[in-house]
């Protein structure tokens, strides 16, 4: 069955530095992924999304990059600040025509001011 | 902006209780989904439903059953609540794109 995991389950960067969070995904059909962030007792937030025939994506202080070829998702995000500071989910749509998403089980990102 | 509601954000309940658990959204989605997240597992999808009066179980629907009478709302029923029921419960709705925007959450308790 498809797996979405997280090479790490926390991520402690320096305030200003940049973050790299990763996830590794196993359905090669999955033609869509999203990346969400979730602050303590909130729901998740869209942050970014990627289709499967794009390498890399850029928003405001965030990209996304994928590699098809090793089946593996990554969010950047620049000059990290304190309110970046929550869990990133990434999620995959591993069927065409269907919403059905399936997340991982997350990563938390801390700012160290 | 995309906004979806939940009808409490923390809910106390007793074993054996009936529980309703209400989802709004105001964009006119097609598609509503019903989510429980525990710490270590992830979002767990419990049913779906593509349209009005429509619902598909997901991965864990044993205990649960949805209503979807209205395309604006989802609502989530625990017919008889359980303790291993006590977790955060998040609604979603999409579109077009598989991009789903989450409610804030209801922490349910069940004791």
């Amino acid at each position: 069955g498809e797996s979405v995991g997280l090479h790490l389950p926390t991520l402690s960067v320096q305030e200003g530095d940049n973050s790299i969070i990763n996830c590794a995904y196993s359905n090669s059909a999955s033609d869509y992924f999203i990346w969400y962030k979730q602050e303590s007792g909130k729901g998740p937030q869209f942050i970014i999304d990627i289709r499967s025939n794009m390498d890399k994506r850029q928003g405001q202080r965030v990209t996304v990059l994928l590699n098809k070829t090793v089946k593996h998702l990554s969010l950047q995000i620049a000059a990290t600040q304190p309110g970046d500071s929550a869990v990133y989910f990434c999620a995959e749509n591993p069927q065409t025509g269907a919403n059905n998403l399936f997340f991982g089980t997350g990563t938390r990102l801390t700012v160290i001011p | 902006d995309v906004k979806v509601t939940q009808s409490s954000r923390y809910l106390v309940k007793r074993t054996g209780e009936k529980v309703f658990l209400e989802c709004v959204q105001d964009m006119d989605h097609e598609n509503m989904f019903w989510y429980r997240q525990d710490p270590g597992l992830g979002l767990r999808l419990i049913y779906f439903s593509y349209d009005v009066k429509m619902k598909e179980k997901g991965d864990i629907p044993e205990g649960y059953s949805v209503s979807r009478e209205k395309k604006e709302r989802f609502s989530l029923i625990l017919e008889s609540a359980s303790t291993n029921q006590t977790s955060m419960y998040l609604c979603a709705s999409s579109y077009t794109r598989p991009v789903q925007y989450f409610g804030p959450g209801t922490r349910l308790t069940v004791t």
